[in-house]
């Protein structure tokens, strides 16, 4: 079974440039997360989709992040323009909705904002 | 809001067995408790999860507490490629909400 697939694995910006990272979910997986990942820290949820509807984007700094999951399948995260705290690492993950279905996460995108 | 509370570290000797402690004092009725573990520059893998009832697989055991107030990760003999960070989630039955954890940095001593 294929996994989630993130691209790109690495980027590099200068601050106030703009960047899109995207994911491709296991087949089938209704739900959608993008987490923001800090050094040293846990991840936290930017937003959740079910299919092409968003659930909870309430930790999504909109005034320069934006997703969308147009057709309910693969998602798109963008920031635009950059900060230097924005330095992360991106993780997708995806699932079935039920809350005892296993969470597949991707190997993240890392962004470095100098 | 329900949170997960775990310690930032702790130490096992290689071939010893790793009790991962979790408390999730404010769980739902519904959520699922699951585990998680990430390697350096990795995204977390599944390890395992549970309602009610303790689950084992291949990896680990999950102990839960009659009360589904906290749980516990176990590790029945650490090797060396078990050092990682542990997560423990809860995953909420309305919505699929994830509440994480901060995640216990395991270090396996050889």
């Amino acid at each position: 079974e294929a996994g989630v697939a993130q691209s790109p694995r690495y980027k590099i910006i200068e601050k106030r440039q703009s960047v899109a990272f995207w994911c491709n979910p296991i087949s089938g997986h209704a739900t959608l997360y993008w987490y923001q990942q800090i050094l040293g820290q846990g991840p936290k949820l930017l937003i959740q989709f079910q299919n092409n509807g968003v659930v909870d984007d309430s930790q999504l700094p909109k005034d320069r992040f934006s997703a969308e999951r147009l057709k309910g399948v693969d998602s798109t995260l963008k920031i635009q323009p950059a900060k230097l705290e924005d330095s992360a690492v991106y993780l997708c993950a995806s699932s079935f909705p039920f809350s005892g279905n296993t969470i597949y996460f991707g190997e993240g995108s890392w962004l470095t904002v100098v | 809001d329900a949170k997960t509370t775990q310690p930032n570290s702790m130490e096992s000797n290689e071939e010893e067995p790793v009790h991962l402690p979790c408390n999730h004092s404010t769980i739902s009725g519904t959520d699922y408790i699951h585990w998680y573990r990430q390697l350096p520059s990795q995204g977390p893998e599944y390890v395992i999860h549970g309602l009610t009832s303790n689950v084992n697989n291949r990896m680990a055991s999950l102990a839960i507490a009659e009360d589904r107030k906290s749980s516990t990760l176990i590790l029945h003999r650490a090797t060396l490629r078990d050092a990682a960070v542990y997560y423990c989630i809860l995953r909420r039955n309305q919505g699929g909400k994830l509440i994480f954890g901060q995640g216990t940095e395991l270090s396996v001593k050889p």
